[in-house]
């Protein structure tokens, strides 16, 4: 089957300590994504990669970084920086760029102990 | 400012009732625009979208949704909704060059009473 894993579904983060939320796609899509999703507030680009070693911040990267060593993954590390990390994480992928549709993957919520 | 705004953040319907979520934008330029829904436990999927053309568009499961131009608006249509469209719909936004990132409303949460 063709689609975004996301993994874990649930994370939990202590204070100070850095996370890692994976994210593979086997659709041989060029493009991914990360938002970040809050109650009432919609979904926020964190950060998108169009091709392997590059990505762009997006509307809230501080206090998260990401990687895009290989085209089917682009994990996210949300680091001790970001204050207020819980929320749903979902990863998304398009064919090439923000023209094409985006396929959403399961999410991850993340909560803070 | 590029925005998009859905004024309505939970809708309740009794089944066969007609629906229309609404949808106002504010961006420069050519714009595409998304519907997408989020059932619960399901991933988020595109409901449909407009790029050019028929500014009526049709989608998934007798969806529709009609471009305004005048008005920047893209509202949600279905004739008579069911307890399966039980989500939660969110409008969307972007420009016509590759490196234009989309903008998503807040969504709208769509209740049906069976």
């Amino acid at each position: 089957d063709g689609g975004i894993t996301q993994s874990p579904k649930y994370l939990f983060r202590k204070e100070g300590q850095n996370v890692t939320l994976s994210c593979e796609q086997n659709l041989n899509h060029d493009a991914m994504y990360w938002y970040r999703q809050d109650p009432g507030q919609g979904l926020r680009l964190i950060y998108y990669s169009q091709i392997v070693n590059d990505f762009q911040k997006g509307d809230i990267a501080e206090g998260y970084s990401v990687s895009r060593e290989k085209k089917e993954s682009f994990p996210l590390t949300v680091t001790s920086a970001q204050k207020n990390p819980t929320a749903f994480y979902l990863c998304a992928s398009s064919f090439r760029d923000y023209q094409e549709t985006q396929y959403f993957g399961p999410g991850t919520r993340l909560l803070v102990l | 400012a590029q925005s998009v705004s859905q004024h309505n953040h939970h809708v309740i319907l009794s089944e066969a009732a007609s629906l229309e979520l609404g949808c106002n934008y504010s961006y420069g330029g050519t714009v595409n625009l998304f519907w997408y829904v989020q059932y619960p436990g399901q991933h988020l999927q595109l409901l449909l979208k407009y790029f050019s053309g028929d500014p009526l568009v049709k989608g998934i499961k007798g969806f529709e949704a009609e471009f305004i131009k005048s008005k920047f608006s893209f509202n949600l249509r279905k004739p008579s909704v069911q307890w399966s469209d039980t989500a939660e719909y969110f409008c969307a936004v972007n420009g016509k060059s590759s490196a234009s990132k989309i903008i998503f409303g807040s969504g709208t949460r769509l209740s049906i009473r069976p």
